[in-house]
């Protein structure tokens, strides 16, 4: 089975465009979250998403949405991009107690 | 604050020797995972280990729990220049789902031939 699979896996965007990320769960998983990590930290929950609605939300600006769709994948858009959005953008799958990621899309912000 | 802390931040060890890594937190957890992230890429699950359980094992890997103290710690057995990465411990305090992970700041871990 493919793990999670993210795009792109880079991304370059200049200050106040927006954003598209993409995600597609493991084959079976319900849940998606996203995370954000900035360089030299630990993942920082963004949203979590199961059957199609936002289950959960971490501290993050309205410029920040997503969505999930009917086969479960999954879009993180960002809004009016600044440098401090910067970061690598994770995906996470699960169907029971284990959240499984993928390889990230790096989003720089010039 | 749910994060974990973990301790030390960063690790140097010559191949073949353990490597520990502590994770500490303030809160009731349903669960504890730990990760392997290398280069900045994507996260790795390397083992669950529930709140009713005190030691797992997997491989070289061993995972304690201590809830009464609140904290964890994994141990790399015998590790080799493959292990050099960073390592995440992630508290699920939400439904136990993995819904919502919070993670500590990592150990960078260094294995020198």
């Amino acid at each position: 089975d493919a793990g999670v699979t993210q795009s792109p896996t880079h991304l370059i965007k200049t200050r106040g465009q927006h954003v598209t990320l993409r995600c597609s769960p493991i084959s079976g998983h319900k849940s998606v979250s996203w995370y954000q990590q900035v360089l030299g930290q630990g993942p920082q929950f963004i949203f979590q998403y199961y059957e199609k609605e936002e289950r959960g939300r971490g501290n993050f600006p309205d410029r920040f949405s997503a969505r999930q769709f009917p086969n479960y994948s999954s879009e993180l858009n960002v809004n009016a991009l600044l440098l401090g959005d910067s970061a690598l953008y994770l995906c996470a799958s699960s169907r029971w107690a284990e959240a499984f990621f993928g390889q990230g899309t790096r989003l720089t912000v010039v | 604050s749910q994060q974990g802390e973990e301790d030390p931040q960063a690790l140097s060890i010559q191949e073949g020797e353990n490597a520990t890594m502590n994770c500490s937190y303030k809160t009731s957890i349903n669960n504890l995972q730990w990760y392997r992230q290398n280069s900045g890429r994507g996260l790795v699950h390397l083992i669950l280990i529930r709140s009713n359980e005190r030691e797992k094992h997997s491989g070289r890997l061993r995972v304690t729990l201590d809830t009464s103290k609140k904290s964890s710690s994994l141990l790399i057995t015998a590790s080799r220049a493959a292990d050099t990465a960073s390592y995440f411990c992630a508290l699920d305090a939400d439904t136990g789902t993995a819904s919502k992970l919070t993670f500590g700041t990592g150990t960078r871990l260094q294995v020198t031939l």
